[in-house]
């Protein structure tokens, strides 16, 4: 089975902080994406990337980057969280386009 | 614009009963289409996709969703629901643009099912 792993289940941080949110895949999957999921929103794309060192920006972009060193790997970063990044940050990987693996996901608190 | 609406925010169903959670697009072109499924405190889960092919669809946990042309709809379906089945559902379609393939969600449909 594919398997997605995330640094942390739940966050909080303070306004101002820069937060780092990890993502594992350990299937040798190419792409990798970072989305944000709220209620009545459903799931926003932050950034993907296809390769290492390759990254897109997605639908909301603002206030995130992002980082992929190895293939495995992909960081999300908050350069300085602000209270309306208090969500749920999902990330995905998938080998072809047709079906993404999730990760359980990290749920954020700025304060 | 690719996009995804899910009119409906919560659907309740009684345990046994058939249940339908709702899914219409809006493409250019051929519609690649995608369920997922959130349970509580989980990440998505894939059930179903329609690519090409047989309009009916039939996916994991006994969940099916018919494609409908026509009507623009990919309907979620299963004919027995099961309290295990409350959960948050996703509709998705593929998009293209800037060269890649990303998928855009519709808002989620939330599934009681009641015993």
């Amino acid at each position: 089975d594919v398997k997605v792993t995330q640094s942390s289940r739940y966050l909080v941080k303070r306004t101002g902080e820069k937060v780092f949110l990890e993502c594992v895949q350990d299937m040798d999957h190419e792409n990798m994406f970072w989305y944000r999921q709220d209620p009545g929103l459903g799931l926003r794309l932050i950034y993907f990337s296809y390769d290492v060192k390759m990254k897109e920006k997605g639908d909301i972009p603002e206030g995130y980057s992002v980082s992929r060193e190895k293939k495995e790997r992909f960081s999300l970063i908050l350069e300085s969280a602000s209270t309306n990044q208090t969500s749920m940050y999902l990330c995905a990987s998938r080998a072809s386009w047709e079906t993404q693996y999730f990760g359980p996901g990290t749920r954020l608190l700025v304060l | 614009a690719q996009s995804v609406a899910q009119p409906e925010d919560q659907v309740n169903v009684a345990e046994g009963n058939p249940l339908t959670v709702k899914c219409t697009y809006s493409v250019s072109g051929n519609p690649y289409l995608f369920w997922y499924v959130q349970y509580p405190n989980r990440g998505l889960q894939f059930l179903l996709k329609y690519i090409t092919g047989d309009n009916l669809v039939k996916g994991s946990y006994g969940f099916e969703a018919e494609f409908n042309k026509s009507q623009t709809s990919f309907h979620l379906k299963k004919p027995s629901a099961l309290v295990s089945d409350s959960a948050l559902y996703f509709c998705a379609v593929r998009r293209f643009s800037g060269g890649y393939n990303k998928l855009i969600f519709g808002a989620g449909t939330r599934l009681a099912v009641h015993p």
